[in-house]
């Protein structure tokens, strides 16, 4: 079975300091992965996603995240955090067989302080 | 050019009576389904349509009924709505005859149950 789990509900950053949002996955295989984003009352937007091709992904808004096997992580990163940034953040799964299932993280909500 | 649109945005309604939540998509993909967000932010599958046909059925209550008039669209139709069906619901589209994973979702729908 395959599953996400998102390590920090909340995390806090300033404005123009790095930002880290962990996400561990279990899959029994090679796994696709994606993160998405949720701004407050908004849909769902995806930010960047793996498919077993490079393992370090580039998604928009500056955004990037390293598939590392031996860790079983997928941790999104930012260099520098915008206010525009803060907003609920999801790590997700895609169930291995052919009904293109996504599984969801719990979610870490980022905060930005001016 | 909304890529997966829903109506409507907001639903307020009393509990016992029958509503139903529209989506449609104008990418030209061949699945769609639908998702629930609950109060604390958790994403889960609820169904899923292939080609109009029903690939994805999570142990959602029989009171839930989707309906795939066509490729564009899925309707989620509740009966006799219960408080704990207050939620946000999702659309989402993809295109998987292509191989393609990525899931473009709707702005969502916010039901409240009085």
């Amino acid at each position: 079975a395959q599953s996400v789990t998102q390590l920090d509900s909340h995390v806090s950053v300033s404005e123009g300091t790095p930002v880290l949002l962990r996400c561990n996955y279990s899959s029994s295989y090679s796994p696709s992965l994606f993160w998405y984003v949720q701004h407050p009352n908004k849909g769902l937007q995806l930010l960047l996603k793996y498919t077993s091709a490079a393992t370090l992904v580039k998604g928009i808004n500056g955004f990037e995240a390293e598939f590392k096997k031996s860790e079983t992580s997928f941790h999104l990163t930012k260099p520098s955090a915008h206010m525009s940034d803060a907003a609920e953040y999801f790590c997700v799964v895609r169930w291995m067989d052919s009904s293109y299932k996504l599984i969801f993280g719990s979610g870490t909500r980022l905060l930005v302080r001016p | 050019d909304t890529a997966v649109s829903q109506t409507p945005k907001y639903l307020v309604t009393q509990m016992g009576n029958d509503k139903s939540i529209k989506c449609e998509q104008n990418l030209g993909h061949d699945t769609m389904y639908w998702y629930k967000q609950d109060s604390k932010k958790f994403l889960k599958i609820m169904f899923s349509y292939n080609n109009k046909e029903l690939i994805i059925n999570e142990t959602v209550p029989n009171r839930f009924s989707p309906k795939s008039p066509d490729k564009a669209h899925l309707n989620l139709h509740i009966n006799s709505l219960e408080l704990g069906d207050s939620a946000v619901y999702f659309c989402a589209s993809s295109l998987t005859t292509a191989g393609e994973e990525t899931q473009y979702f709707g702005p969502g729908t916010r039901l409240l149950v009085l």
